[in-house]
């Protein structure tokens, strides 16, 4: 069985903090992770996704594998009220299926 | 914007019946992919289309079946409706000769009483 697993959280920072949310993953043999943004009520949104290779910076977000304990996390800098969101980790273990973690929620006060 | 389209937006229907969901992919994709989100989970995988075949299916009963069309278009086929069918039905477009990167469209969300 291909799991993700997410912390529901939420996760509260404050504004301009950097939010940490991790997710972990049941096959050692994924080779593709993605975090996924959804506001209440609205669709996923790609924000960021990595391969097996390496870590990678896109503006404020950043998302970092580790193959060794099978987790990803995404790491979101200079938080805005406005990334207040669930953030959905989703794992790729084959023909392109996505297997997604329930999310973490996360609040940005002001 | 990813530039996938899904209708209709909101949908209600009675236990028993049967709904079809539509959905246009992205510009230059050919892979469609649908999933299924009920309240407070993450999207479940339902079933992928490629070139018009399908591609890979989750756990799901055969009363959720597809179709994909030459144009890349698909839908989503569910019989029978069952009250835990309500949930917001996701469609996803990928190039499945590129980065496994999905893009979701707005979604349809079914409500069944």
């Amino acid at each position: 069985q291909k799991e993700v697993e997410q912390n529901s959280g939420p996760l509260s920072v404050p504004e301009g903090a950097i939010a940490s949310l991790n997710c972990t993953y049941s096959d050692r043999g994924s080779q593709s992770f993605f975090w996924y943004r959804q506001y209440s009520g609205k669709s996923p949104e790609l924000i960021m996704f990595i391969y097996s290779n390496g870590d990678k910076e896109d503006g404020r977000f950043t998302a970092q594998l580790n193959k060794a304990s099978q987790y990803v996390s995404l790491l979101i800098r200079d938080s805005q009220p406005s990334d207040s969101a669930t953030y959905l980790c989703a794992v790729n273990f084959g023909f392109q299926k996505l297997v997604f973690g329930t999310g973490t929620r996360l609040l940005v006060s002001p | 914007e990813t530039g996938v389209t899904q209708s209709p937006t909101h949908l209600i229907k009675t236990r028993g019946q049967q709904v079809t969901l539509r959905c246009s992919s992205q510009s230059g994709h050919n892979t469609v992919s649908w999933y299924q989100q009920a309240l407070g989970q993450g999207p479940q995988f339902i079933f992928q289309y490629y070139r018009e075949e399908e591609n890979g299916r989750g756990n799901f009963p055969p009363r959720f079946s597809g179709l994909q069309f030459p144009n890349y278009s698909s839908e989503l086929n569910v019989n029978a409706l069952e009250l835990d069918d309500s949930a917001l039905y996701l469609c996803a477009s990928s190039l499945i000769a590129g980065s496994n990167e999905q893009y979701f469209g707005p979604g349809t969300r079914l409500t069944v009483t």
